[in-house]
């Protein structure tokens, strides 16, 4: 089946890091996200990328930085991680034009800074 | 930017009850409404969704209203099932060139048996 995937799962490491967190897609979908999820507030976006040649601000992109590789994989970079970047992100994807809305969404990854 | 208000944050139904998780938005261009829902250690997936065009959606047990007017919707969850315990998210976007979704903050629902 046609899937979102994120490599890693989990993941600690230590304040100053650089750290890559990587989201790969088999679904042929033109759009990709980055989201962070914290207990009771819901999920912010950090960026999207509507192709290759096209990255965008969300919410809170501030600390993080993303690179679209390839149609079916998009990056997400904390150059140098801090405590309070410990959170469970999500990568997404949809349809492009045409399409509906319907996000789909890959397992998630763990991160622990200390 | 898009504001999206949900409550409550947490919601207890005994078994066989119905839930309610109602939402707000800011943006009047809005025209698309997801629900998704976390089960405990998973991805969100969607569950239903609809647009402004309609004003009510239904699929099975559950149902999603839409009041443009008053910029809110609701998701309702009939004849509850302690499989229905997750987390309920409702988001909302423009269906333009951007289609962000700004998600609310959840709604943790627990179904009782």
């Amino acid at each position: 089946d046609a899937d979102v995937t994120q490599t890693p799962r989990n993941r600690i490491t230590k304040t100053g890091k650089r750290i890559m967190l990587e989201c790969s897609q088999t679904k042929g979908h033109d759009r990709m996200y980055w989201y962070r999820q914290d207990p009771g507030l819901g999920l912010q976006l950090i960026y999207y990328s509507f192709d290759v040649k096209d990255i965008n601000k969300g919410e809170i992109s501030d600390g993080y930085s993303v690179s679209r590789q390839a149609q079916a994989k998009f990056s997400l970079s904390l150059e140098s991680a801090i405590p309070n970047q410990t959170a469970l992100y999500f990568c997404a994807t949809s349809g492009g034009q045409g399409a509906n809305n319907e996000q789909f969404f890959g397992p998630g990854t763990r991160l622990t800074v200390l | 930017g898009e504001n999206v208000e949900q409550h409550p944050s947490t919601l207890s139904v005994q078994e066989g009850d119905s839930a309610v998780i109602k939402c707000t938005y800011s943006d009047s261009a809005s025209n698309y409404f997801p629900w998704y829902k976390q089960e405990l250690g998973k991805r969100p997936q969607l569950i239903i969704d609809i647009r402004s065009n309609v004003g009510e959606k239904k699929d099975q047990r559950i149902a999603v209203t839409l009041n443009k007017t008053a910029k809110h919707f609701s998701l309702h969850i009939t004849e509850t099932q302690p499989e229905d315990s997750a987390v309920y998210f409702c988001a909302a976007s423009y269906s333009g060139s951007a289609r962000q979704l700004t998600f609310g903050s959840g709604t943790q629902l627990t179904v009782l048996p």
